[in-house]
């Protein structure tokens, strides 16, 4: 089990093309998260996936984003029309369903829209 | 209303010795979980200990322990023997039960950085 598989780990754009950014979580976990982390803030919530059901999404998921998770492995969140705002970190968490405790994150993809 | 508080942006410590990083939190529900993350500069965000608010004892994990005090809903983590590995932002954060989906979701603090010194 090599955890929580965020790929690219960096992506560099333009303002306006599209990214579509991969997560594959641990193996037997149901559930996966994305969060947005900028720059001297924590982590903040941004969708919620429990197997291939999407159950949750934040305010801060504008119509531009969009997050899948096909077969209720792994997800892709993509960002359409990229904005110079979109700069940040994206971090997938997953766990298990009666977790009770941690999520497992992966590395993160950085994303800055030049 | 911010939901998860933490006042120090920045910590020193000299290596081998203890330190203390505040968290403070507001929910009113009764059944919450309570987390610290650990993230270094390389990004990922690890999990170090968990106390949930039913627990009758303190979380220890290794060196790390929290110090849950629920009346005043703080829940501080400290680090005993500090190690220059131990350089890094530091996340407190707050298992929250969303009304929508019924899904489980974390909120964060704005993290403290932690600096070993040698």
């Amino acid at each position: 089990d090599t955890g929580v598989s965020q790929d690219p780990r960096h992506k560099i754009t333009k303002r306006g093309q599209n990214v579509t950014f991969r997560c594959d979580p641990i193996s037997e976990h149901n559930r996966l998260y994305w969060y947005r982390q900028t720059l001297g803030q924590g982590p903040e919530f941004l969708t919620y996936f429990q197997n291939e059901a999407q159950l949750e999404k934040s305010r801060l998921l504008s119509d531009r984003f969009s997050a899948e998770r096909p077969k209720g492995s792994f997800s892709t969140l993509e960002i359409q029309r990229t904005e110079q705002g979109d700069s940040a970190m994206y971090l997938c968490a997953s766990s298990l369903e009666d977790h009770g405790t941690e999520a497992f994150f992966g590395q993160g993809t950085r994303l800055t829209v030049v | 209303a911010q939901k998860i508080t933490q006042t120090q942006p920045g910590m020193f410590v000299q290596e081998k010795e203890a330190v203390t990083l505040d968290c403070t939190y507001d929910t009113s529900d009764p059944s919450y979980g309570l987390f610290w993350y650990k993230q270094p500069s390389s990004g990922e965000m690890i999990f170090l200990i968990y106390q949930g608010s039913y627990d009758q004892q303190n979380a220890t994990e290794g060196r790390y322990s929290l110090n849950f005090q629920k009346a005043r809903k703080s829940a501080n983590l400290v680090i005993s023997a500090s190690q220059l590995g131990d350089s890094a932002m530091y996340f407190c954060a707050m298992r929250e039960l969303s009304s929508q989906g019924g899904s489980e979701k974390l909120v964060f603090g704005k993290g403290t950085k932690l600096t070993v010194n040698p």
